[in-house]
């Protein structure tokens, strides 16, 4: 089955613990990118990948690092985790032409810092 | 001024009835519109999707896209508990879709 697959799908962690949340993608997508969502704010873009080795920032990036060594993997990274990166996150990829097909989303990561 | 603006809702509709959601963007640049459904606990699903202005239909679902007034609309027929959701619209600019802050679909049986 086409899927984009997060872990975890909860997380409760302390400020300043150090924490990955992978992303992988079965559908040897070009595309990658990381979205938070809050509340009123709707789904804001945190980076993005276009291919291997190639990533760029999306609209929030503050707090945030991102890798992509290989085409399906793409983790998001919290070095110092604080309150305000309390939220919903989701990973989504397309083709290199997300005209085709759009993004498809993977199930979200909730995550709570505390 | 945000790019592109959605009612939140939550909206509330009885089943069978015609549902209408909406909204409108700054940018005259974009060129493709498209509507995701996002369910509880779930990521955004794509709906549909359409390319500059007119209707497109896919069964209950009709997008419609009117460029002259930067006003976008997803209208759903016999609507049916099973729609209940949020619905997100999302427009490409250049190599990133922008979204919508989704509007909140209830429809009661």
């Amino acid at each position: 089955e086409a899927q984009v697959t997060q872990n975890p799908r909860y997380l409760i962690t302390v400020t300043g613990k150090k924490l990955t949340v992978t992303c992988s993608q079965n559908m040897n997508h070009e595309y990658m990118s990381w979205y938070r969502q809050d509340p009123g704010l709707g789904l804001r873009q945190i980076y993005y990948s276009m291919n291997v080795e190639v990533t760029d920032k999306g609209d929030v990036p503050e707090g945030y690092k991102v890798s992509r060594k290989e085409k399906r993997n793409f983790p998001l990274i919290l070095e110092s985790p604080s309150p305000n990166q309390t939220s919903l996150y989701f990973c989504a990829s397309s083709l290199r032409d997300s005209r085709v097909d759009g993004y498809t989303f993977g199930s979200g990561t909730r995550l709570t810092v505390v | 001024q945000k790019e592109v603006e959605q009612d939140p809702g939550p909206l509330s509709v009885p089943e069978g009835a015609i549902v209408s959601l909406n909204c409108t963007y700054s940018n005259s640049a974009f060129q493709y519109f498209m509507w995701y459904r996002q369910y509880s606990r779930k990521g955004p699903e794509l709906l549909m999707y359409t390319y500059s202005s007119g209707n497109k239909e896919d069964g209950r679902f009709t997008a419609q896209v009117d460029k002259s007034s930067k006003y976008i609309s997803l209208f759903i027929r016999d609507s049916q508990p099973s729609d209940s959701a949020t619905y997100l619209c999302a427009m490409l600019n250049t190599d990133k879709l922008i979204f919508g802050t989704g509007t909140r679909l209830q429809v009661f049986p």
